[in-house]
């Protein structure tokens, strides 16, 4: 069965730092493109970072951009996003996705259970 | 702030179709396939249609979608209560960089 699952959510000062993994199984995970969403509470889907199967390619979105670290780690199967600098507007449920393909444009269809970050002092 | 536009909410009673509208522009509609996700209340989002108009295995034909141009919809027939749940269009953008999401349709079964 082919399943993700989110971890390294919690409770972060502003200016903090915090690190998220994703550990992935049933598929073989180096070929397919990943990516992070996020979900502010009450809000709708904001994608965060993607990147590539064969790794080669990492996208950020604005809002994260020169903040946040997306990388993966074929021989466990993981995938981790380092988070630095968060504010408060970071504070949202992480989840992370696989993509159908190996690019990062690809439809996601696996998702993980999803972890909440929440920035506040 | 997404740049995929989609209405707040649409409803219908059992049995209508409902459709739901995603308006993009050239650099990511325009130019890239379309993806459609159905996320129930506290659950992950699921992937419902890809590449415009396919479906993953195990979605109910009752889903479909299409693109024309800018432009995306989605369309359920035959509406069942367990629908109800809100509904995101997606596509990669190419002046962005990124992916896009929509602002999101809550669906209502009367």
């Amino acid at each position: 069965e082919v399943q993700l699952l989110d971890s390294g959510g919690g409770l972060v000062q502003p200016g903090g730092s915090l690190r998220l993994s994703c550990a992935a199984s049933g598929f073989t995970f180096s070929t397919y493109a990943m990516s992070w969403v996020r979900q502010a509470p009450g809000k709708g889907l904001e994608w965060v970072s993607g990147i590539s199967g064969s790794g080669g390619s990492t996208y950020y979105a604005d809002s994260v951009k020169g903040r946040f670290t997306m990388s993966t780690d074929n021989s466990k199967n993981t995938l981790s996003l380092q988070m630095n600098s968060l504010r408060a507007e970071d504070t949202a449920v992480y989840y992370c996705a696989k993509g159908r393909a190996m690019v990062t444009w690809s439809a996601m269809d696996v998702w993980g259970q999803g972890t909440t970050v929440t920035v506040s002092s | 702030q997404s740049v995929l536009t989609q209405p707040p909410s649409a409803s219908g009673t059992p049995g209508q179709r409902v459709t739901i509208s995603c308006s993009g522009s050239r650099s990511n509609i325009g130019s890239n396939t379309v993806n459609w996700y159905q996320q129930l209340p506290g659950t992950a989002p699921k992937l419902l249609i890809y590449t415009n108009n396919q479906r993953p295995s195990g979605v109910p034909d009752r889903f479909s979608g299409s693109k024309t141009g800018a432009s995306a919809s989605l369309a359920i027939s035959g509406l069942q209560s367990e629908d109800e749940s809100d509904y995101y269009c997606a596509a990669w953008d190419d002046s962005l960089i990124g992916y896009v999401f929509g602002t999101g349709t809550k669906v209502t079964v009367l």
